[in-house]
C-alpha cells in the first residue's frame, strides 16, 4: 500500500536558519506531490506540487522542494526561515490513478524570534 | 468570494448523539473529500465523493456516514458509533473526478469535542 512518510515530527529553528524537512513516499508509479502548510488559525493550503518535469519546485513563500525519483524522496527546503514561517507542514501523495491523496503525519515547525 | 466553508468552527456534543457538519463550496468543484485530523497522524481519509448523487468510503469510515444531494453540498455526520470522535474534521475539494486534476483545497475545519 502507499505511504507517506515525514521524518521530523517537531523541529524548532532560530529565525534566519535553513530548513529541510524530510517526505519519503513508497509507490513506484508515476507520482504526483505535494506540500501543504497550515499555519495557526487557518486554512490548509498548498506550499507547492510536483506533477512533472523540473524536479526542483519552488512555491509559495520561499519554498522549494526537490524530487529524487531514485530516493524517492521529496523534501522541502527554504534558505531561511522566518518567525511567520511557525505551522504545521504536511507532505501527500496522489494516491494512484485517482484523485485522492495520502498525507504524511505532518511536522510541527516552531521558528524562534 | 469563492472557497470551502465549513461550519460550525466548533462543536460540542454528548456522548451518544448524532452530530452533521457542514461543507459548502462555490468553486463548482466536483470532487469533495472529508478528512479527519488527530495530532501526529496527519489526514485521514474519511469518505469522498467524485461526482453527485455518489461517494464512496476512505479510510476511516466506520460511524461516519456522507450524502452528496448537491454539487456544492457534502454534510458528514458522526455518528454514536464512532468510538473515538474527538478530532479536527477538514474538507476538501477538487475541480473534476477524472483524476487528472488533483490538487484539494481545504475549508478551514471543525472542531468536535465529545462530552
Amino acid at each position: 500500500a502507499q505511504s507517506v512518510s515525514q521524518h521530523n515530527h517537531h523541529v524548532i529553528l532560530s529565525e534566519a536558519a535553513s530548513l529541510e524537512l524530510g517526505c519519503n513516499y513508497s509507490y513506484g508509479g508515476t507520482v504526483n506531490l505535494f506540500w501543504y502548510v497550515q499555519y495557526p488559525g487557518q486554512h490548509l493550503q498548498l506550499l507547492l506540487k510536483y506533477f512533472s518535469g523540473d524536479p526542483l519546485v519552488k512555491g509559495i513563500k520561499g519554498f522549494e522542494a526537490e524530487f529524487i525519483k531514485s530516493k524517492f524522496s521529496f523534501n522541502l527546503r527554504k534558505p531561511s526561515v522566518q518567525w511567520s514561517d511557525t505551522a504545521e507542514y504536511f507532505c501527500a501523495v496522489r494516491r494512484g490513478n485517482t484523485g485522492k491523496l495520502i498525507f504524511g503525519q505532518g511536522t510541527t515547525l516552531q521558528v524562534k524570534p | 468570494d469563492g472557497g470551502i466553508t465549513q461550519s460550525p468552527k466548533y462543536l460540542f456534543r454528548k456522548e451518544g448523539q448524532n452530530v452533521t457538519l457542514s461543507c459548502e463550496q462555490n468553486l463548482n468543484h466536483d470532487a469533495m473529500y472529508w478528512y479527519r485530523q488527530d495530532p501526529g497522524q496527519g489526514l485521514r481519509l474519511i469518505y469522498y465523493s467524485q461526482i453527485v448523487n455518489d461517494f464512496q468510503k476512505g479510510d476511516i469510515a466506520e460511524g461516519y456516514s456522507v450524502s452528496r444531494e448537491k454539487k456544492e453540498s457534502f454534510p458528514l455526520t458522526v455518528t454514536s458509533a464512532q468510538k473515538n470522535p474527538t478530532a479536527f474534521y477538514l474538507c476538501a475539494s477538487s475541480i473534476d473526478r477524472s483524476g487528472r486534476a488533483v490538487t484539494q483545497f481545504f475549508g478551514p475545519g471543525t472542531r468536535l469535542t465529545v462530552l
